[in-house]
């Protein structure tokens, strides 16, 4: 089954810097990579995703890069401010198979601090 | 409002006590999934349904059942709760039928068993 590594665990950066945030994941059928920002006490929610027919996608300060060869895709957000300081977490999903199941799997999250 | 609900939203039980999280979208969605998030572990899935009356194990499914009778409606059973259970649940449920489109999380529900 696949599985989603996801580095580093904790991030602290002063605002207007820029965070990124690597994941890997083992199954090379996987097709499908998004992102999703949770804020503390809050449910998480979907910030960006990728589909592996694209290599970069962008949404203003926010981009996702994937490269399928290496099984990794990285999250870049430039110009941080507070409000980006919540856990965030990718995952990876997709892979098809006949008699399989397919699942969406998240990596175990990292926590973005910006600092004023 | 489009939304995905969940009850109760927090809850203490005792070992043994079956207790029901009940979780409820409003947005005419074919998937539907619980996770549960604790510290260090990220978001695991316990089950997911993909349509009406068809279910399947996520990753930890053990002490668990679900059901789906209705499209709209996710019930999340634990028949005889442990303290491994203690833990924020989170329902969530998506257009399509795999799962691999954007995912519409609850509240979450937070369960202590003691």
């Amino acid at each position: 089954g696949e599985n989603v590594e996801q580095h580093p665990s904790t991030l602290s950066v002063q605002e207007g810097d820029s965070a990124v945030i690597k994941c890997t994941y083992s199954d090379s059928a996987s097709n499908y990579f998004p992102w999703y920002k949770q804020e503390l006490g809050k449910r998480p929610q979907l910030i960006i995703d990728i589909r592996s027919n694209v290599g970069e996608k962008k949404d203003q300060r926010i981009a996702v890069t994937l490269n399928k060869t290496a099984k990794h895709f990285s999250l870049h957000i430039t110009e941080t401010q507070p409000e980006d300081s919540a856990v965030y977490f990718c995952a990876a999903g997709g892979a098809y198979r006949q008699g399989g199941s397919e699942k969406l799997v998240f990596g175990k999250g990292t926590k973005l601090t910006v600092n004023p | 409002e489009a939304q995905v609900t969940q009850n109760p939203r927090y809850l203490i039980t005792v070992t043994g006590k079956k207790l029901t999280v009940t979780c409820s979208q409003n947005m005419n969605h074919e998937y539907m999934s619980w996770y549960r998030q604790d510290p260090g572990l990220g978001l695991r899935q316990i089950y997911y349904s993909m349509n009406v009356e068809v279910t399947d194990k996520g990753d930890v499914p053990e002490g668990y059942k679900v059901s789906r009778k209705e499209k709209r409606n996710f019930p999340l059973i634990l028949e005889s709760p442990s303290p491994n259970q203690t833990s924020l649940y989170f329902c969530a449920s998506s257009l399509g039928t795999s799962g691999f489109d954007e995912q519409f999380f609850g509240p979450g529900t937070r369960l202590t068993v003691l």
